[in-house]
């Protein structure tokens, strides 16, 4: 099945900083989205973004499907910024998001 | 309009016993799916349901999993003989249909089992 990665696994951050997190597919997809958990375990949908720019806020998404790679974009960081953002994919044909092993986020004030 | 909703939220069950999970999806989406979340272990996918068609199972760990959709809308997901591997947080989600912009996927809330 369609491998997916993602770095930086941690990143820690001074509120006010920038900071880009990278996730890498192994295959073509039709579906890639970036999901932020919250510290109550709530998956919330950030970008539907299998290719790409999408901007939203302070968050902006890059997908380039060709490289098979997509960026997260965090500008101004803020506290409530804090918690794990997971990438997950689908690759064409397929039925199910595969997801990477996140990137946990800790913005300190 | 309402989101994903599932229960119950919280369940301690005792090793050996089944289990029932709920999941109320989005009103009018088609498409219904569920993954678990273990520690260690990411996030990952259970079984698919869309409209009629036979549901994607290739997920399901062992044939203690189940789940069944009833009249295209609310899920269950029964384990049976519960094992403490079992242990996770169990998410649902829907999505309008499979395919295109309307492929995005909503999550709900989770329903934390922890096995004894």
């Amino acid at each position: 099945g369609i491998q997916v990665e993602q770095s930086p696994p941690d990143l820690i951050l001074q509120e006010g900083a920038n900071s880009t997190l990278r996730c890498n597919f192994s295959d073509s997809v039709n579906n890639l989205q970036w999901f932020h958990q919250n510290p109550w375990g709530q998956l919330i949908n950030l970008f539907y973004i299998p290719s790409g720019t999408k901007q939203n806020g302070r968050l902006s998404a890059t997908t380039v499907a060709t490289e098979r790679y997509s960026l997260l974009y965090i500008s101004s960081s803020q506290t409530t910024d804090s918690g794990v953002y997971f990438c997950a994919a689908r690759k064409t044909a397929g039925n199910k998001l595969t997801f990477g092993g996140g990137t946990r986020v800790l913005v300190k004030p | 309009g309402a989101g994903v909703s599932q229960s119950p939220s919280n369940k301690v069950t005792e090793k050996g016993k089944d289990v029932e999970l709920r999941c109320d999806p989005i009103s009018g989406h088609t498409a219904l799916y569920w993954y678990r979340q273990s520690l260690g272990q990411g996030l990952e996918f259970l079984i698919y349901f869309q409209g009629n068609s036979a549901p994607d199972k290739s997920g399901l760990p062992s044939d203690r999993f189940s789940a069944e959709r009833t009249g295209g809308s609310v899920s269950t997901l029964t384990i049976q003989r519960t094992q403490q591997e079992d242990s996770a947080v169990y998410l649902c989600a829907s999505s309008l249909a499979a395919g295109g912009r309307t492929d995005t996927q909503y999550f709900g809330p989770g329903t934390r089992l922890t096995v004894l």
